[in-house]
């Protein structure tokens, strides 16, 4: 079956500082891909997603490109803020699957001055 | 603005007890779903409903059971509620189009004692 497998936290990172959180994925079909964040006390909100092979997703300086040939969607961020602290989940969405999303484990992030 | 909305942020029950946890959406969406959620394990799939009065198991359907009576609400059951349910509990809901993101409700946590 579909599954997520993302590096596991907590990451702890300076201000500014350069961030990557490696996620990888098994799937049966060609699955769409997303990153979710959820800040703390609140639900889970889409950060980016991309749909096909070599698609870069992007929002809040954030982004992530599909790769088919090494099955990875990895998370990356140039330049860090203690706003960004929050955990975030990499998942998929199968076609075959009906478009129901199959979640990593989270990767907590934090963020200090 | 999009919103899930589920009915309670915390609840506390006893062992043995029927729970009901209730999610509203007011996005006229399709697709909905109900996860839980737990450190090291990320998003666990318990049900989904495409349609009123059509329900899904997912990866954890043990021990649930759902309603979609309409098509804006959809609700969880513990028919038992038991210690090894105490979790945090997250609503979803997602148009029914493929490649579309899913909007999250704040949670519930659960605490059966």
């Amino acid at each position: 079956g579909d599954s997520v497998t993302q590096m596991e936290g907590p990451v702890t990172l300076s201000e500014e500082a350069f961030l990557t959180i490696n996620c990888t994925y098994t799937a049966t079909g060609y699955p769409s891909l997303f990153w979710y964040v959820q800040y703390p006390g609140e639900g889970l909100q889409l950060l980016l997603k991309a749909t096909k092979a070599d698609d870069k997703g992007s929002n809040k300086g954030f982004e992530a490109t599909y790769r088919k040939e090494t099955t990875s969607f990895h998370l990356e961020k140039g330049s860090v803020q203690v706003s960004d602290s929050a955990v975030y989940f990499c998942a998929l969405s199968d076609r075959g699957g009906g478009n129901k999303l199959t979640f990593g484990t989270g990767t907590q992030l934090k963020v200090e001055l | 603005d999009v919103k899930v909305t589920q009915s309670s942020r915390y609840l506390v029950k006893r062992t043995g007890e029927k729970v009901f946890l209730e999610c509203v959406q007011d996005m006229d969406h399709e697709n909905m779903f109900w996860y839980r959620q737990d450190p090291g394990l990320g998003l666990r799939l318990i049900y989904f409903s495409y349609d009123v009065k059509m329900k899904e198991k997912g990866d954890i359907p043990e021990g649930y059971s759902v309603s979609r009576e309409k098509k804006e609400r959809f609700s969880l059951i513990l028919e038992s509620a038991s210690t090894n349910q105490t979790s945090m509990y997250l609503c979803a809901s997602q148009i029914g189009s493929l490649n579309t993101e899913a909007f999250f409700g704040q949670g519930t946590r659960l605490t059966v004692v």
